[in-house]
């Protein structure tokens, strides 16, 4: 199995400019999550999606995030405008959720996106 | 609300001896999962070790084990016999079942320094 795919896997932008992440979750798994990692804030939840619905959007930072999940294979995180303090690890993972709460349902993480802004 | 609580920003470990990394957690939820993630200098997260809130015995992996407490809401993961590559950034983290039931919370992690 190729695991959670996630390009780029470095990028350097300027300030302002729009920034897209893209994530390709492992086939088969139904839940899709991104998490940015900063020394300060430590993993952060920003969104999650079960069967490409999202389903809490609670840590999306401001109106300048923004994801999709057209389908069940593919995902963006996307930023516009961007700004320093948006220079982060973004790691996308994913997760087959039919088991319930007693069930191992671990999440897989890509090998991130490190973003730096200029 | 939930939380993860790691204290222990830094441990260090001698080569072959054994290490305990504690996490704490609160919930409401009766039903949740506990997990244990990985990250060496590399970046990437690997998973090692899960433990459900109903399960009666604590989970091992080969190494690592997790001390599930649940009256003291502690999940503390212990390596045995630890190696070099074992030096890495260790997250505790919880999932129950606040909105659906997927979303998971992590610690800030402890840094694990393995000395030869």
């Amino acid at each position: 199995d190729a695991g959670v795919i996630q390009s780029p896997r470095h990028e350097v932008t300027e300030m302002g400019q729009e920034v897209t992440l893209r994530c390709k979750p492992i086939s088969g798994h139904n839940s899709l999550f991104w998490y940015r990692q900063t020394m300060m804030r430590g993993l952060e939840l920003l969104i999650y999606f079960n069967n490409n619905v999202p389903i809490d959007d609670s840590g999306m930072p401001e109106d300048r995030f923004s994801a999709k999940m057209p389908n069940a294979s593919f995902s963006t995180l996307k930023i516009q405008p961007s700004e320093p303090r948006d220079s982060a690890v973004y790691f996308c993972a994913s997760s087959l959720v039919g088991r319930g709460l007693a069930g191992n349902n671990e999440q897989f993480f890509g090998p991130g996106t490190r973003l730096t802004v200029l | 609300a939930q939380k993860i609580t790691q204290t222990q920003p830094g441990m260090f470990v001698q080569e072959k001896e054994a290490v305990t990394l504690d996490c704490t957690y609160d919930t409401s939820d009766q039903s949740y999962g506990l997990f244990w993630y990985k990250q060496p200098s590399s970046g990437e997260m690997i998973f090692l070790i899960y433990q459900g809130s109903y399960d009666e015995q604590n989970a091992t992996e080969g190494r690592y084990s997790l001390n599930f407490q649940k009256a003291r809401k502690s999940a503390n993961l212990v390596i045995s016999a630890s190696q070099l590559g074992d030096s890495a950034m260790y997250f505790c983290a919880m999932r129950d079942r606040n909105t659906g039931g997927f979303k998971t919370i992590f610690g800030a992690g402890t840094r694990l320094f393995v000395k030869a």
